[in-house]
């Protein structure tokens, strides 16, 4: 079946802009989590959703970050007034549900400030 | 609060070599270890994982035994490929938390 998915694939945006990211989960996981790689970094865990439970805001960065996720499947990662140090590739991935380890990664949004 | 270290890379070795790729965590409570693989281009998988102590994952050739006593996950294979050439990375998931922490990644390049 189809996998993850997110759009855009490359996003290049103003400092002090507005953006909008996207991620499809797979059909049916409950569970949908963001994460943000910089250039030569290990994976960080920004936010993560779990059925209709209040979301695990814990890892994202600053006010200007926030998410949703409509009707427990499609989620919107928003980053308002953009500053350099937010470019990076932001992965999206989905599970079955909480308790299930397997996570599937969608191909990644890569987000240039200038 | 969870960590994971991994061997700092890159790490480059020829074709049919022997690999090792050390990763070391700390977790609160009773984490299940993962690694994950990221080829040229391609988005992130699973490569193998273990849920308890003494457990060893497998896939591809590649594996890894949880070591709770070491506090370890390290990934070996016993010779690699020019295809296995990729951004490894070591992560934990606790059975109370629904995120991973993931390593830094360690890139591997196998020339012929």
């Amino acid at each position: 079946g189809a996998g993850v998915s997110q759009s855009p694939s490359n996003k290049v945006t103003e400092k002090g802009k507005d953006v909008e990211l996207r991620c499809d989960p797979i059909s049916g996981h409950t569970a949908l989590y963001w994460y943000r790689q910089s250039l030569g970094q290990g994976l960080e865990f920004l936010i993560y959703f779990q059925g209709n439970s209040a979301p695990d805001k814990s890892g994202l960065p600053s006010d200007r970050f926030s998410a949703e996720r409509t009707g427990g499947s499609v989620s919107t990662l928003t980053i308002q007034r953009t500053q350099q140090e937010d470019s990076a590739v932001y992965l999206c991935a989905s599970s079955l549900d909480r308790a299930t380890y397997e996570q599937y990664f969608g191909p990644g949004t890569r987000l240039t400030v200038t | 609060g969870d960590s994971v270290t991994q061997m700092e890379g890159p790490v480059t070795l020829s074709e049919e070599a022997f690999l090792t790729i050390n990763c070391t965590y700390t977790a609160t409570g009773y984490p299940s270890l993962f690694w994950y693989v990221q080829y040229p281009g391609e988005g992130l998988q699973l490569l193998l994982k273990a849920t308890k102590a003494d457990d060893k994952g497998s896939n591809k050739g590649f594996e890894a035994t949880y070591r709770k006593e070491t506090t370890s996950f390290h990934l070996e294979k016993g010779s690699v490929q020019v295809s296995d050439s990729a951004v490894y990375f070591c992560a934990l998931r606790d059975t109370n938390a629904g995120k991973s922490t993931f390593g830094d990644g360690t890139t591997l390049t196998v020339k012929p």
